[in-house]
């Protein structure tokens, strides 16, 4: 599977800030990547799909102005999360697309907390 | 979607395999099986998947049903950095989004 590198690996913010994710697919040209948030003893959830030189599709339920996505290159998708609050404090993680004979590669995630 | 079933938790004695349990009654003809597991605070960890046939590699065997309704993953000797949580995932079929369900917490024994 792809090289995933995700940056930072823990973030701390004061509450109304906006924190960047960073998600950067190494060895493999990421058309497409998936973002997943996933709060403590829960599993992941899609937030939502960066598509390289369009707008990101987000799931129900997901607040597009809040989770800004960019995905300006083949190799680069980051998420921004503005105006954080706690409530926004989880676990981040991201995933290229890849064909459907491989394996999905992870990137390590982000923990976000938000005091 | 296709959507999975697990037990949410089960135990393993060190040396001994593990045999992990899933139920994806909805799943479509072209719908893969994947597995993954994370460890706490870790990125999932790609561990197997398949279409119809058996499939083995270096970490684990698939074993699918016929009818492809089920599926079980076996570590053949679980190590105490097995425990983990282990998610049994059916890839979309269009979108390649990959849905997690609860997972099966994994706690292997000495």
């Amino acid at each position: 599977g792809a090289v995933v590198s995700q940056h930072p690996s823990r973030v701390i913010c004061k509450s109304g800030t906006s924190v960047k994710i960073e998600c950067r697919s190494l060895d493999f040209q990421a058309t497409t990547m998936f973002w997943y948030r996933q709060f403590p003893k829960q599993s992941l959830m899609l937030m939502a799909t960066s598509n390289e030189g369009s707008k990101a599709t987000y799931e129900q339920g997901v607040e597009k102005d809040k989770f800004l996505i960019n995905h300006a290159s083949l190799t680069l998708s980051t998420l921004t999360v503005t105006s954080a609050h706690p409530e926004d404090s989880s676990f981040y993680i991201c995933s290229p697309r890849q064909p459907a004979d491989y394996g999905y590669t992870f990137g390590s995630g982000t923990r976000l907390t938000v005091v | 979607d296709a959507k999975t079933t697990q037990p949410p938790s089960m135990d393993c004695a060190e040396g001994r395999a593990a045999n992990l349990p899933c139920n994806h009654s909805t799943i479509s003809g072209n719908e893969y099986v994947y597995w993954y597991r994370q460890i706490h605070s870790q990125g999932p960890q790609y561990i197997i998947h398949g279409l119809k046939n058996n499939e083995t590699n270096e970490m684990a065997s698939l074993i699918i049903t016929e009818d492809r309704k089920s599926s079980t993953l076996i570590l053949p000797h679980a190590t105490l950095r097995d425990t983990a949580v282990y998610y049994c995932i059916v890839r979309v079929v269009n979108t390649d989004k990959l849905i997690f369900g609860t997972g099966t917490r994994l706690q292997v024994f000495p």
